[in-house]
């Protein structure tokens, strides 16, 4: 299994570009996370997924993010405008069902000039 | 407030000797805690979770207690090698799936 795959591993980008981060989550999992981790705030969860259908949000920080799932193995997290605070680490998680473990993509380091 | 404290000071050890790193949390009433490590520009990778009715569990040289009373969880590595120099995450239910995390403590063994 290649685990879960995430694409770039690094972007840089000017203020107000629009960025797309790509995760493909293990197949036969079921639930996909997003996660941004900075130096001060750590690994804050953005949104999820269960079965391709968004559960919760709540943590995503404006209007500028938006996340889609069209399918069980494809997943985009898209900034527009992005905006220098927006730099840090965006992780993508996956998990079956019932299974409380998450496991991690390598990441896509942001940086926003 | 939710909160969840690791020591964000880095922790020093010598090899041979056991490491412990602690997580505390306040206005989470969490089903599991896990742990993971991290190593610099990777993602997080699962060691061991610990459910609620759990007070300790153990993997190779691994060690997790949990208590629900004071809302702690103490992470043990006895017999540290440098190779166990990483950043540490504790990681509890935050309720509905949703996985919250502590900022992680940086553990450098030294030789």
């Amino acid at each position: 299994d290649a685990g879960v795959i995430q694409s770039p591993r690094h972007e840089v980008t000017e203020m107000g570009q629009e960025v797309t981060l790509r995760c493909k989550p293990i197949s036969g999992h079921n639930s996909l996370f997003w996660y941004r981790q900075t130096m001060m705030r750590g690994l804050e969860l953005l949104i999820y997924f269960n079965n391709n259908v968004p559960i919760d949000d709540s943590g995503m920080p404006e209007d500028r993010f938006s996340a889609k799932m069209p399918n069980a193995s494809f997943s985009t997290l898209k900034i527009q405008p992005s905006e220098p605070r927006d730099s840090a680490v965006y992780f993508c998680a996956s998990t079956r069902d019932r299974s409380e473990k998450l496991f991690f993509g390598s990441g896509t380091q942001l940086s926003v000039l | 407030s939710q909160k969840i404290e690791q020591n964000s000071e880095a922790l020093n050890i010598q090899e041979g000797k056991t490491a412990t790193l602690t997580c505390n949390y306040t206005n989470y009433s969490p089903a599991y805690l896990q742990w993971y490590r991290q190593d610099p520009g990777r993602g997080p990778v699962f060691l061991l979770l610990i459910r609620e009715n759990e007070k300790e569990k153990r993997k190779e040289r691994l060690k997790v207690t949990f208590d629900t009373t004071l809302k702690q969880s103490l992470f043990h590595i006895t017999a540290s090698q440098p190779a166990d120099s990483a950043t540490y995450l504790c990681a509890l239910d935050g309720g509905f799936q949703k996985l919250v995390f502590g900022t992680g403590t940086r553990l450098l063994v030294s030789p």
